[in-house]
């Protein structure tokens, strides 16, 4: 079975420097990931979604992500945190045989300092 | 263009009542989902409807859950007979026909059970 590990359920970076959030998946197949961004009370937004083309992913307000197979790693990063950053990371996998259904980590909570 | 709206954005009723969620997906969307997410973690698929076929039901918890949907328009969540694990924000999304497309998320249902 599919499944995502996110590995810090809290990241605390300062304003202008570089975003780390961790995802290793688990699947016996080449998968479809994806990271959605959560605001406070707001619904998810898509980031960005890997779905077998380039491993360097680019998504949305500079995020980018990089599938390593070896690794089973889907890190996103980002060079410079802005303030509007903080919110909650979630990485996700579709599941092998029906792809509309998402599997979701528990979620990374950014949190950036002035 | 119009985002996915949910109605109500809270909802706190005592336990044992009954309670219906809403969705409106977005226009010409023909898949749309619904999700629960529990305090402090990810979001856990209850149900899918793609078009006319007959919807992904394995998600939901128990047979006090039930949605229906008719065609390709809106969507409510139906929870009988509430109980206090029950709480949670409710989310609904939808996307375009075919695999991996990206989900448009609503802003959820907060759903607080007394």
């Amino acid at each position: 079975a599919q499944s995502v590990t996110q590995l810090d359920s809290h990241v605390s970076v300062s304003e202008g420097t570089p975003v780390l959030l961790r995802c290793n998946y688990s699947s016996s197949y080449s998968p479809s990931l994806f990271w959605y961004v959560q605001h406070p009370n707001k619904g998810l937004q898509l980031l960005l979604k890997y779905t077998s083309a380039a491993t360097l992913v680019k998504g949305i307000n500079g995020f980018e992500a990089e599938f390593k197979k070896s690794e089973t790693s889907f890190h996103l990063t980002k060079p410079s945190a802005h303030m509007s950053d903080a919110a909650e990371y979630f990485c996700v996998v579709s599941d092998s045989r029906r792809g509309y259904k998402l599997i979701f980590g528990s979620g990374t909570r950014l949190l950036v300092r002035p | 263009g119009a985002g996915v709206s949910q109605s109500p954005s809270n909802k706190v009723t005592e336990k044992g009542k009954d309670v219906e969620l809403r969705c409106d997906p977005i226009s010409g969307h023909t898949a749309l989902y619904w999700y629960r997410q529990r305090l402090g973690q990810g979001l856990e698929f209850l149900i899918y409807f793609q078009g006319n076929s007959a919807p992904d039901k394995s998600g939901l918890p128990s047979d006090r859950f039930s949605a229906e949907r008719t065609g390709e328009s809106v969507s409510t969540l139906t929870i009988q007979r509430t109980q206090q694990e029950d709480s949670a924000v409710y989310l609904c999304a939808s996307s375009s026909p075919g695999s991996n497309q990206p989900q448009h998320f609503g802003d959820g249902t907060r759903l607080s059970i007394l």
